[in-house]
């Protein structure tokens, strides 16, 4: 089953533009994860942010954590082509040692 | 990725025939997992490993097995394939409380 979900499912806009993915989940989790997924190639690990934390910041990218609202969004700021990518968040269901993927967003920056 | 390797990469096999994927890791991580990608479902985790010979299963086991004799290796089996299986198939490696590194995949198709 599907713990979390990502919205949109898809979205495009042109480089320098700001990106933001929203991902809403529904137990209760010790952390949550965000990844990147190039066509055609492994997910790579962008961030995680602890269930006690409200904001984590990596670079472009910022992540925000509602542990109320069982949400979360990464935002990448002045985006670029390179960002093309899928996203994906991924909790660990109700702590376990174990990741639970939401279908992701797929991510187009037009040049 | 840098210290954990699939094979193979790709591979076509027969229906009803027995498969084994192998997923290798140079670093000494005690989880491992299997997952599979498919469109309109992400990842699914087929099965993960806490520590040599300790296996559990993910939400999508049936039809699959694991072996895990050692730390650094993790293999996959197929006991006979069938053309539902046909996927993208992941290997990860975890410490508790870090992210995920992911392997490059294996594309099986089964004709």
């Amino acid at each position: 089953s599907q713990q979390g979900e990502e919205d949109p499912q898809a979205l495009s806009i042109q480089e320098g533009e700001n990106a933001t993915m929203n991902c809403s989940y529904k137990t209760s989790i010790n952390n949550l994860q965000w990844y990147r997924q190039n066509s055609g190639r492994g997910l790579v690990h962008l961030i995680l942010i602890r269930s006690n934390e409200r904001e984590k910041h990596s670079g472009r990218l910022r992540v925000t954590l509602d542990t109320s609202k069982k949400s979360s969004s990464l935002l990448i700021t002045a985006s670029r082509a390179a960002d093309t990518a899928s996203y994906f968040c991924a909790t660990d269901d109700q702590g376990a040692q174990k990741l639970v993927f939401g279908q992701g967003t797929r991510l187009t920056i037009n040049p | 990725d840098a210290g954990i390797t699939q094979s193979p990469r790709h591979k076509v096999t027969e229906t009803g025939t027995p498969v084994t994927l192998r997923c290798h890791q140079t670093e000494n991580h005690r989880y491992m997992y299997w997952y599979r990608q498919d469109p309109g479902h992400g990842l699914r985790l087929i099965h993960y490993s806490y520590g040599v010979k300790d296996t559990d299963k993910g939400e999508v086991s049936d039809g699959y097995s694991v072996s895990r004799s050692k730390t650094e290796d993790f293999l996959l089996t197929l006991e006979s394939a069938t053309s539902s299986q046909t996927s993208v198939y992941f290997c990860a490696i975890s410490e508790p409380g870090y992210g995920y590194t992911f392997g490059s995949g294996t594309r099986l198709t089964v004709v």
